[in-house]
């Protein structure tokens, strides 16, 4: 049981660039977040998944998309990558609705995206 | 909306002090709180909860007890070990039409030294 696991680990970008970050879970969770970390920002959430097929924005959604067409995958892409964009990004997932633990996250270990 | 602050760090004890890192909240309804930690280079992973007023979360010695009237949720603990240094960060939750979303503040950092 590997929980939340995130590739890649870290990664280099020049300003334009793409890229896609892959979070999977094996919990077989509903649900899936993305979160990026700053210093003295806290987390704040990107965008969210309630299920397969189904994404929603969170708190700073603008230049990020998602998709969701396995349940256990959650992707995280940036089309046009900008030094705003440098930060540590999570993936976290949680149990299905009316489960006691609906409200508890289970996070990753994170990927370092630097943009230059 | 909702939101979470907690003391601004970073915090520094000696092995054996007491800890104490204050957390309020300001929420619409009726959230659950959480306290996480962050060891260097890892995710965030859950060190206690509470669900409802009066309740005390609690792990590996930390506690947290669930005040309502206060709106606070502070983490403690009797005696912080070295092997305790790590980021803390205080969220709360609120169900939203079935599920949840944390919001967050903005960690408070603990160094523990010999």
């Amino acid at each position: 049981n590997a929980g939340v696991t995130q590739t890649p680990k870290f990664r280099v970008l020049k300003t334009g660039q793409s890229m896609t970050l892959l979070c999977a879970q094996d919990m077989n969770h509903e649900y899936m977040y993305w979160y990026r970390q700053d210093p003295g920002m806290g987390l704040r959430l990107i965008h969210y998944s309630v299920g397969e097929g189904t994404t929603a924005k969170g708190e700073v959604p603008d230049g990020y998309n998602v998709s969701r067409l396995k349940k256990q995958n959650f992707l995280l892409g940036l089309e046009s990558a900008a030094p705003s964009q440098t930060s540590v990004y999570f993936c976290a997932s949680s149990p299905p609705a009316r489960t006691a633990s609906t409200d508890t996250q289970y996070f990753g270990p994170g990927t370092r995206l630097t943009v230059l | 909306g909702d939101s979470v602050t907690q003391m601004e760090g970073p915090v520094t004890l000696s092995e054996e002090a007491f800890l104490t890192i204050n957390c309020t909240y300001t929420a619409t309804g009726y959230p659950s709180l959480f306290w996480y930690v962050q060891y260097p280079g890892e995710g965030l992973q859950l060190l206690l909860k509470a669900t409802k007023a009066d309740d005390k979360g609690s792990n590996k010695g930390f506690e947290a007890t669930y005040r309502k009237e206060t709106t606070s949720f502070h983490l403690e603990k009797g005696s912080v070990q070295v092997s305790d240094s790590a980021v803390y960060f205080c969220a709360l939750s609120l169900l939203d039409s079935g599920y949840s979303t944390l919001t967050f503040g903005k960690g408070t950092m603990l160094l523990v030294s010999p």
